[in-house]
């Protein structure tokens, strides 16, 4: 049962505009998300993260909106760049003092220059 | 330093075989974990360390062992693998190890993994 999922494995995007990555989840236990990027032959890469307590947060090029009614959330990239390319996973964890996180499926942008 | 570096990068072995992966940090981290990726899917836990005591093994089965000397290292030692084993290994490690009331989740950083192929 996957509990995190991203429903688009693809997505293509010119650059300079934006890039919307999105991110359902079933387990209402969830309570801190997160972002991570992969390129090829390297570990993920931590982005940016949220709180259940806040429905934005903001890093530079990078938002994440987090939607608890709808158990949404999704991170917006703007401007993209090429650099950008890679595969995306966003990722939840439940309850203190709990350490594992679950990860969705994975979106592989690609940045068109 | 700010990286978790992973040994070896490739690994072929057969299925008699004994080998161990290894994992280190040298960040002050207190929790390290060992992730498996399948091609195409994304990273599962497997095991967890928090204060270098095993807090968390999601079922793995026994033919993977895995180890915390001390709290910049981490090893996984593998025996009797199944061709279904191949995957990468991802290792990572974290600050706190687990969060307390009113404090985010740690964030886990993590190395560049090792490709291992079961023949």
């Amino acid at each position: 049962d996957q509990q995190v999922k991203q429903n688009s494995p693809s997505l293509s995007v010119q650059e300079g505009r934006i890039s919307i990555l999105n991110c359902d989840y079933t387990n209402s236990m969830f309570d801190y998300f997160l972002w991570y990027k992969k390129y090829p032959a390297e570990g993920p890469t931590f982005l940016i993260s949220i709180s259940s307590i806040k429905d934005k947060n903001e890093d530079g090029r990078f938002t994440v909106f987090l939607n608890k009614s709808a158990k949404h959330l999704s991170l917006h990239i703007v401007p993209s760049q090429p650099g950008d390319s890679a595969v995306y996973f966003c990722a939840a964890s439940e309850g203190f003092g709990n350490e594992k996180l679950t990860f969705g499926t994975g979106t592989r942008l690609t940045i068109i220059p | 330093d700010t990286e978790v570096t992973q040994t070896p990068k490739h690994l072929v072995m057969g299925m008699t075989n004994k080998k161990s992966l290894k994992c280190e940090q040298h960040m002050g981290h207190r929790a390290m974990y060992w992730y498996k990726q399948k091609a195409k899917k994304p990273p599962e836990l497997m095991f967890v360390y928090s204060y270098e005591k095993l807090s968390i093994n999601e079922s793995v089965p026994s033919r993977f062992s895995p180890e915390c000397p001390n709290s910049s290292l981490l090893n996984l030692h593998l025996h009797a693998l199944q061709p279904e084993d191949s995957a990468l290994y991802l290792c990572a490690s974290s600050p706190r190890g687990g969060r307390g009331v009113g404090q985010s989740t740690d964030t886990q950083y993590f190395g560049p993994g090792t490709r291992l192929t079961v023949l």
